[in-house]
């Protein structure tokens, strides 16, 4: 059964910072996996969706890389910005279920 | 192009009362999905319909909980005598399908059972 973990749960980082995300899986068989952003009481906004075959993905101050052997993937912001503050969820799609999340990382970035 | 659109956006019900969320996928999107999140808890998925077909109804508990994708018209969750235990944010997603499409999300409904 695929069991997704996000690292950490909780992170509090000073404006400007660059910071890495953390999430995991047990099972390596997966069609993609996607970052997501939610703000409080808000919905998901889709930040960042690696294919299987892909390494990682660019977009803006994000890069989300993908190593599919090791389960892992990382999140990486640059410069980071009081906005970014949210909690961010990685969810990964095997065949035949749905996504799979994590329980998500709670930034909080202080100007 | 809207997104998915989810409907109400608050629901508070009594307890033994109905609730029915409303979902509208992406135009394009065939494939929907509820996922509900329970406060301090992760996004748990509940059940995957395409048209007319329940694909995958695993994750919904099997009592009171039903859900629909009509040939016209959105998706229905529909919840039974609603208890104070299923208070939560109800999310639906949308897809084009199976395999590498990615999701996309509505902003969800909040239901409160009072």
């Amino acid at each position: 059964k695929q069991e997704v973990t996000q690292i950490p749960a909780a992170l509090s980082v000073p404006e400007g910072e660059n910071l890495v995300l953390n999430c995991s899986f047990t099972d390596s068989a997966i069609y993609n996996l996607q970052w997501f952003r939610q703000d409080p009481g808000k919905g998901l906004t889709s930040l960042l969706l690696i294919q299987s075959s892909q390494r990682e993905q660019t977009s803006g101050r994000l890069n989300a890389s993908l190593d599919k052997s090791s389960g892992r993937s990382t999140l990486y912001i640059a410069a980071s910005q009081p906005g970014d503050s949210a909690t961010y969820l990685c969810a990964v799609d095997q065949a035949g279920t749905a996504l799979i999340f994590g329980k998500g990382t709670t930034l909080s970035v202080s100007s | 192009n809207a997104g998915v659109m989810q409907n109400p956006r608050h629901l508070v019900r009594r307890r033994g009362q109905e609730a029915r969320l409303r979902c509208s996928p992406m135009k394009g999107h065939s494939h929907v999905y509820w996922y509900r999140q329970l406060p301090e808890e992760g996004l748990k998925f509940m059940v995957y319909l395409q048209k007319e077909n329940i694909i995958d109804e695993s994750g919904m508990p099997k009592e009171r909980f039903s859900a629909e994708f009509p040939k016209e018209g959105p998706s229905i969750l529909r919840i039974q005598q609603v208890v104070r235990g299923d208070s939560a944010a109800y999310f639906c997603a949308s897809s084009r399908g199976e395999g590498a499409y990615g999701y996309t999300f509505g902003s969800g409904t909040r239901l409160t059972v009072v």
